[in-house]
């Protein structure tokens, strides 16, 4: 079963500009967490946001967090062609310790 | 280096055949997980692990197994019961008690792609 549900599917920006995804859950979370994967390979963490909080950065990478919408945003500022990859939200929710992923946002920086 | 690693990096599987996945992890990380990606299905979870000698069925658990004999090493075994079984396998390790300073973070080793002949 899906929690998670990240959008656009698939999104097509020039280098330079700023890329934003979205995830939309439905039930009450402990945490949710981003998760990058070059085509091919295995996914890698971005940031993990907990419950309480409604925003976190890690240098390029600024995440939100709406707990009244059930969304999380990630934004990619200053895009870069090494940033084309699919992003994944995961979120983990009630006693479980175990992330589930949405389908994830293909993204496509052209140089 | 510290890390997980799978082998191989791609796998041909013939019909009626069952073929194993390996999976080594040596971040000393309690839980281990085998997840299948199918293109625009995102992950799905097969089985994890919590400890050596336990795991648990995922969503997707039907037609393979699996076993955790070491803390370094949970294998995923694909029998021929799964009648579509080509996919991208990706397995991943996670602390399960988590000491200061660490998170829920999943590691994830390079991936396994079995195609069937």
């Amino acid at each position: 079963s899906q929690q998670g549900e990240e959008d656009p599917q698939a999104l097509s920006i020039q280098e330079g500009e700023n890329a934003t995804m979205n995830c939309s859950y439905k039930t009450s979370i402990n945490n949710l967490q981003w998760y990058r994967q070059n085509s091919g390979r295995g996914l890698v963490h971005l940031i993990l946001i907990r419950s309480n909080e409604r925003e976190k950065h890690s240098g390029r990478l600024r995440v939100t967090l709406d707990t009244s919408k059930k969304s999380s945003s990630l934004l990619i500022t200053a895009s870069r062609a090494a940033d084309t990859a699919s992003y994944f939200c995961a979120t983990e929710y009630g006693g479980s310790y175990i992330p589930t992923f949405g389908r994830g946002t293909s993204l496509i920086v052209h140089p | 280096d510290g890390g997980i690693t799978q082998s191989p990096k791609y796998l041909f599987r013939k019909e009626g055949q069952n073929v194993t996945l390996s999976c080594e992890q040596n971040l000393n990380h309690d839980a281990m997980y085998w997840y299948r990606q199918d293109p625009g299905q995102g992950l799905r979870l097969i089985y994890y692990s919590q400890i050596v000698n336990d795991f648990q069925k995922g969503d997707i658990a039907e037609g393979y197994s699996v076993s955790r004999e070491k803390k370094e090493s949970f294998p995923l075994t694909v029998t021929s019961a799964q009648k579509n079984p080509t996919a991208f396998y990706l397995c991943a390790s996670s602390c399960w008690v988590l000491g200061e300073g660490e998170q829920e973070t999943q590691y994830f080793g390079p991936g396994t792609r079995l195609l069937v002949l």
